[in-house]
């Protein structure tokens, strides 16, 4: 069974603080989903990946296939990035179907 | 930008009643997802959807539970006798072959 565990559970910065929540997993995966949720319950994808590195504006992803692990960075962390991020993986061939995480609880103060 | 729609955006209904939930996927997209989340808990896999049949379904997806795309653009999530512990938000999703998933804005099911 895929377990996918994310750290820290919480998290309160300060606005322009360097963010990282990290995400690992235990079986082998195909792909590794960064999501957004905000407090209206939406979610929305932030990041696909596979291998290595993906920068979008401030957010940057990674993933290390061989360690099972990914982090997730905010730059410059400011108030509107306050969240749940959720990490989900997928696990391949012909389904792609989402194993999630609990998620991250991201509150920045300005 | 593409997008996955769902009705209604919050559903009202008492203990036993039927209900449907309704998305629009996006139109090129070729597989379906239904994933719900209890409050204060995690995002759960129901259902996915390709080539017009269920592909696979999680233990939570019983009898109660079965996913019709009735016209080939919209994909429905029906309940047939509801029960207090399916008070959840509920996502639809859809992708293509290799993309990342895009979700619906989930309805929000309240059974009293």
């Amino acid at each position: 069974k895929n377990e996918v565990e994310q750290s820290p559970q919480n998290l309160t910065a300060q606005e322009g603080e360097f963010i990282t929540i990290n995400c690992s997993y235990s079986v082998g995966i195909s792909a590794l989903h960064w999501l957004q949720q905000h407090p209206g319950g939406g979610i929305v994808s932030l990041f696909m990946l596979s291998s290595g590195k993906k920068k979008h504006g401030r957010l940057i992803a990674t993933i290390n296939i061989q360690e099972k692990h990914s982090s997730l960075h905010i730059t410059a962390s400011h108030p509107r990035d306050s969240a749940v991020y959720i990490c989900a993986v997928q696990l391949g061939g012909s389904n792609y179907k989402l194993t999630f995480g609990k998620g991250t609880l991201l509150t920045v103060n300005p | 930008e593409p997008e996955v729609t769902q009705t209604p955006s919050h559903q009202v209904t008492q203990m036993g009643q039927e209900v449907i939930l309704r998305c629009v996927p996006i139109s090129n997209h070729l597989y379906f997802y239904w994933y719900r989340q209890i409050l204060g808990q995690k995002v759960e896999f129901l259902v996915s959807f390709y080539n017009n049949e269920i592909s696979e379904k999680s233990e939570i997806f019983d009898d109660q539970f079965s996913v019709e795309r009735p016209d080939g653009s919209n994909f429905t999530l029906k309940i047939r006798s509801t029960k207090l512990e399916d008070s959840a938000m509920y996502f639809c999703a859809s992708s293509g072959t290799g993309a990342g998933e895009y979700f619906g804005p989930g309805t929000r099911l309240t059974v009293t």
